[in-house]
């Protein structure tokens, strides 16, 4: 089964930019995934940032972007906000017998 | 708005079965892809299940595969995924989400004895 890796953890500073990157085993990290990105608090229930790689919900803030990367999926955050501190999910899909994997989480400290 | 409340999670015995129910609305629920994602406690997500709008296509993961089956009843609006052969390794929080947009509460299933 493929494996999505991510980083298990990121700092950044009130106001600054980090990237979150999502890779796959099985090679480079394309829209034909049709990456996902998750965003999760403690004690919620996850929410939708990203869908096919860099499209936003209506809800999504403006801060949050993404895009592919180096072979891999990417979530861009511009301006962090303590309220951005939360662990994030990548979500790639597969072929048609496994269609869905999500990567392993990345826990987002503002600081 | 679109609302989805999962039910039907409580303490089961390893081997037993249970049967999660997840009523939707504020969407037209025959016209949509629904998943099932879960959490174990303190870990990360784990994609479980997806089932096509008419029902007729289901894929699961392969840590479930050929113990939970996923259906849907569109004329009442719910989705379904009965689990069988439960292990205690299906301990979790189990998400019902629509197209991967919007994501149910939970429910909680503890598998123990």
């Amino acid at each position: 089964q493929a494996v999505v890796t991510q980083e298990p953890s990121l700092t950044v500073s009130p106001g600054g930019t980090v990237t979150l990157t999502c890779g796959s085993s099985t090679g480079a990290v394309t829209s034909d995934h049709y990456p996902y990105w998750f965003q999760q608090k403690p004690g919620q229930a996850p929410r939708t940032l990203i869908y096919d790689t860099s499209k936003k919900y209506s809800r999504t803030p403006a801060r949050f972007s993404g895009s592919l990367l180096g072979g891999k999926a990417a979530l861009t955050l511009s301006g962090a906000q303590p309220e951005d501190e939360a662990d994030y999910y990548c979500l790639l899909s597969y072929d048609d017998t496994r269609p869905w994997v999500f990567g392993g989480g990345t826990k987002l400290t503002v600081l | 708005q679109v609302q989805l409340v999962e039910s039907g999670g409580g303490v089961v015995q390893p081997g037993r079965s249970l049967r999660l129910s997840c009523a939707a609305s504020g969407f037209i629920f025959s016209s949509y892809v629904m998943h099932w994602v879960r959490q174990a406690p303190g870990k990360g997500l784990e994609w479980v299940s997806v089932i096509s709008d008419d029902g007729g296509n289901k894929y699961y993961g392969d840590s479930v595969k050929g113990r939970f089956t996923v259906s849907r009843d569109n004329s009442k609006n719910i989705l379904y995924l009965q689990m069988n052969g439960l292990r205690p390794e299906d301990t979790a929080i189990y998400y019902c989400v629509w197209g991967l947009g919007h994501w149910g509460q939970g429910t909680l299933v503890t598998v123990s004895s």
